[in-house]
């Protein structure tokens, strides 16, 4: 069981490129989530599906753009990288959008030159 | 906006005490919960806690949602126990987002 997957889990990018983190969880969950990380600090929410077909935003949706893919899979693309993207993101899932812990992925690192 | 604030922001600790972690938030709670963030950076399932306690081996947690805090107990610490500790709540009145605190960075000496 692996529970929530994602790809890659290091990246460097310079400024400009573009990039799509992958993420896919086993569980049958409904909810799926994009989160980022800073140095020294919580995570915040980037982008939310409630279910599939739907996309929400987040607290800090800018210059990223979201796909679900379908039940499994809900994917972060970074159209046009910038260095104050450069985090760590993570994937979480739950079975529903409230009163459900969610389930967190490893994370994946993106440095941004 | 919302607050969910950690205390301490720091601790040290010898192995084998004993110490308290605590999470104050603004606001009535549909979902809390614990983490622990290893030295890796993974970020694993402590406890989903909105209210009430729950043990797990040396770990517990209690929840008061009316008074709007939460508490995270280690016992007996070990080197393992090293890393932050984050809470982190849903609350209903915010769109039911997933709001985190600061953290507790945690190290524990042998």
């Amino acid at each position: 069981n692996a529970g929530v997957t994602q790809t890659p889990k290091f990246q460097v990018l310079k400024t400009g490129q573009s990039m799509t983190l992958q993420c896919a969880q086993d569980m049958n969950h409904n909810s799926m989530y994009w989160y980022r990380q800073d140095p020294g600090m919580g995570l915040r929410l980037i982008y939310y599906s409630a279910s599939e077909g739907t996309t929400d935003k987040g607290e800090v949706p800018n210059g990223y753009n979201v796909s679900r893919l379908n039940k499994r899979e809900f994917s972060l693309r970074l159209e046009s990288a910038a260095p104050s993207q450069t985090s760590v993101y993570f994937c979480a899932s739950s079975l529903t959008r409230a009163n459900q812990p969610q389930h967190f992925g490893d994370g994946t690192r993106l440095s941004i030159l | 906006g919302i607050q969910v604030e950690q205390s301490p922001p720091d601790l040290i600790l010898q192995e084998g005490a004993n110490s308290t972690l605590r999470c104050n938030f603004s606001d009535s709670v549909n979902n809390l919960q614990w983490f622990h963030q290893n030295p890796w950076g993974q970020l694993i399932n402590l406890f989903y806690i909105p209210s009430g306690t729950k043990q797990n081996g040396r770990l517990s947690a209690t929840t008061v949602a009316t008074e709007r805090y939460s508490l995270l107990y280690i016992s007996s610490s070990q080197t393992t126990d090293s890393g932050v500790y984050f809470c982190a709540v849903v609350i209903k009145a915010a769109g039911n987002k997933l709001t985190f605190g600061g953290g507790t960075r945690v190290l524990v000496k042998p």
